[in-house]
């Protein structure tokens, strides 16, 4: 069972813009603000698209933005393309309050159609 | 370019083992710290293991500890992952990839391989 929470789908029509949320707790985001997200399409490998909350790296499009309020952090898509349609995966740190380690830990994904 | 090429997976029976490996180019392998994930069929990410730059640290998730072994050779952009006494559960995608942290902490991962499957079945 993963630490943070998303929704296993999320849908929308070309042009319009969606949102996907990824919800933990304090402990679950290690007390840090390291989320980062993960496009991946079937067969792929997974792609980075945001990291700490709102970076993208060079060249995803600016389409894509991220974003944290308290335990919930939240990627949006605007202007969706047909090639958005893939699974996105949140990530953040492990709790803090029981581990050496602060390791990765990663959203059950989310599946995202284009209609 | 960045790139990160796993070999090695393949069909195991229970109880077997494999080796991993994972060739790096593209950048300065000796200076990033590197994971392993892993992805069971139809399923999300998991963590599986981390080694920093230089080997001092690893980690590994209580799922694959005393089973898994991390390890990298930098002279050759290697890193790998012994994987023993598999389970049905341990069959999976293994992602290399490269992992940024800020201090002791990572932060994400930046570059991820294809991927190699193992298949633990009899």
């Amino acid at each position: 069972q993963s630490a943070l929470t998303q929704p296993p789908s999320a849908s929308g029509s070309p042009g319009q813009s969606v949102t996907i949320s990824c919800t933990g707790t304090s402990s679950d985001f290690g007390g840090y603000n390291y989320v980062s997200w993960y496009q991946q399409h079937p067969g792929k490998a997974p792609k980075l698209m945001i990291y700490d909350v709102n970076k993208r790296p060079s060249g995803v499009p600016d389409r894509f933005s991220g974003s944290k309020s308290g335990n919930t952090a939240s990627l949006t898509i605007y202007g969706l393309q047909a090639e958005d349609e893939a699974d996105y995966y949140c990530s953040s740190n492990a709790d803090s309050n029981n581990l050496l380690f602060n390791n990765l830990v990663f959203g059950g994904g989310t599946r995202l159609t284009v209609l | 370019e960045v790139q990160l090429v796993e070999s090695g997976g393949g069909l195991v029976k229970p109880g077997g083992s494999l080796r991993l490996s994972c060739a790096a180019s593209g950048f300065t392998f000796s200076s990033f710290h590197m994971n392993w994930v892993r992805q069971a069929p139809g399923k999300g990410l998991e963590w599986v293991s981390s080694i920093t730059s230089d080997s001092t640290y690893i980690y590994y998730a209580d799922s694959v500890k005393g089973r898994f072994s991390i390890s990298r050779d930098n002279t050759k952009n290697s890193l790998y992952l012994q994987i023993n006494s598999l389970t049905a559960e341990d069959t999976a995608v293994y992602y290399c990839a490269r992992e940024r942290w800020i201090g002791a902490v990572p932060t994400h991962v930046d570059f991820w391989g294809l991927g190699t499957l193992v298949t633990v079945s009899s």
